[in-house]
């Protein structure tokens, strides 16, 4: 099956700082990307849906400047959250739709665990 | 806007038991449902999903039903195995993306644990 990876898996920083999450899709081609962030047992929340070669859309409520999207190739979404804070402390998920399926189906990463000290 | 609501977990069983996990939603229009299922320290991976009302989602012995009467889209397991400890989330997919594809929209998930 389609498998999406995430790097890196864990990140500790110091406030202030940037810290950049790269979702890759690897045996398939997504033109669409979903950046979530998921809370102690809480659900996924969507924060923007990245889009190939153009600008993310971003969820109400969701800073775009704060979490800046790139999506550069067919098969890489990155997400930088820019001077974290501890309240940025969180799992990162980012799912890919497989272009070439046609199906509404989103493949996810193994998610991103980021903790701001 | 879009909802799902999932019953709260955990849910523990002994091995072999009868599984359901209920889940109702709130949508316009007629979504896709979905149920995702995540193992720990895994990401989320799909289980089973229905398109239309009527539809039976089933894989790996799980199935649902998508019940456009009542909402509802739950699910059950008739044996369940230690194997099967997880967080189950089900899921709907409603208005479309820019770009293609369209928005999941998540409950909150449910823990279950299977004990031998």
């Amino acid at each position: 099956g389609a498998v999406v990876s995430q790097h890196p898996s864990r990140v500790i920083c110091k406030s202030g700082t940037s810290v950049k999450i790269e979702c890759r899709s690897l045996d398939f081609q997504a033109t669409t990307m979903f950046w979530y962030r998921q809370f102690p047992k809480q659900s996924l929340m969507l924060m923007a849906t990245s889009n190939e070669g153009s600008k993310a859309t971003y969820e109400q409520g969701v800073e775009k400047d704060k979490f800046l999207i790139n999506h550069a190739s067919l098969t890489l979404s990155t997400l930088t959250v820019t001077s974290a804070h501890p309240e940025d402390s969180s799992f990162y998920i980012c799912s890919a739709r497989d272009l070439a399926s046609g199906q509404e189906t989103q493949y996810f990463g193994p998610g991103t665990r980021l903790l701001v000290l | 806007g879009d909802s799902v609501t999932q019953m709260e977990g955990p849910v523990t069983l002994s091995e072999e038991a009868f599984l359901t996990i209920n889940c109702t939603y709130t949508a316009t229009g007629y979504p896709s449902l979905f149920w995702y299922v995540q193992y720990p320290g895994e990401g989320l991976q799909l289980l089973l999903k229905a398109t239309k009302a009527d539809d039976k989602g089933s894989n790996k012995g799980f199935e649902a039903t998508y019940r456009k009467e009542t909402t509802s889209f739950h699910l059950e397991k008739g044996s369940v195995q230690v194997s099967d400890s997880a967080v189950y989330f089900c899921a709907l997919s409603g208005k479309r993306v820019t770009g293609g594809g369209n928005k999941l929209t998540f409950g909150t998930g449910t823990q279950l644990k299977v004990e031998l």
